[in-house]
């Protein structure tokens, strides 16, 4: 099983910074990772796929990079709607597609 | 635009099966650019992988459920489903549907509750 891990659990970050998310797999899954955000109450949305491509209509403060087993989500100059639950998930693996337990962006 | 929207009962008795609809409007479940699949994320915890179907009837389920999962697609109703037998309390989610496009989803339903008590 792939299992991928998210740090830190919770990030605490002022408007107008900037966050750095961290997701890792515990192997190599080359570039097949997204990254979704989830408000409370709401499905998640997704944000990047492919490791570092945006989705449609994503902001370009949005950004994904990596391969292999490790991979970031930078959110540059923190607007109030990113506040949010973020999930990575792997799909290098079609058989178990699985996903982080989730980073927490709070102010 | 792609919307999909679940349906089904929100209670379940535990050893009871679990039956939910996915109704595709915007797209169809016909489409070869489409794989069609369920999510589910129990009360304040993760998001976890189900399965999902393809527009041949492939399916891909998650080894995890150890056989208690089937999903499958009515193409004249426009819809997918979902069975999970012998449900315990450890059912009891916040269930998605969702398309993807590849690995990934690129559209959710808003999420059905499903309760498994007796």
């Amino acid at each position: 099983e792939i299992v991928m891990t998210q740090s830190p659990v919770t990030l605490s970050v002022s408007p107008g910074e900037s966050a750095t998310l961290s997701c890792r797999a515990n192997q190599s899954i080359a570039t097949n990772l997204a990254w979704y955000q989830q408000k409370r109450g709401q499905p998640p949305r997704l944000l990047i796929y492919g490791a570092s491509t945006r989705a449609t209509d994503i902001p370009a403060r949005f950004t994904g990079s990596g391969s292999g087993t490790d991979f970031t989500l930078t959110i540059s100059s923190l607007q109030s709607e990113d506040f949010a639950v973020y999930y990575c998930q792997q799909y290098n693996n079609w058989l178990q597609r699985t996903f982080g337990q989730g980073t927490k962006v709070e102010v | 635009q792609l919307h999909l929207q679940e349906s089904g009962p929100g209670l379940v008795k535990p050893s009871e099966t679990l039956s939910l609809t996915c109704s595709v409007s915007g797209g169809s479940v016909r489409s070869t650019s489409y794989f069609w699949g369920w999510v589910r994320q129990p009360p304040g915890k993760a998001l976890e992988w189900i399965g999902s179907i393809s527009h041949i009837d492939s399916p891909y389920y998650n080894p995890s459920f150890n056989s208690r999962v089937t999903i499958s697609r009515d193409a004249s109703k426009n819809q997918f489903s979902l069975q999970l037998t012998s449900v315990t309390a450890a059912d009891t989610a916040l269930y998605y549907c969702a398309s993807l496009p590849s690995g990934y989803v690129d559209h959710w339903g808003q999420g059905i509750l499903v309760s498994v008590s007796s």
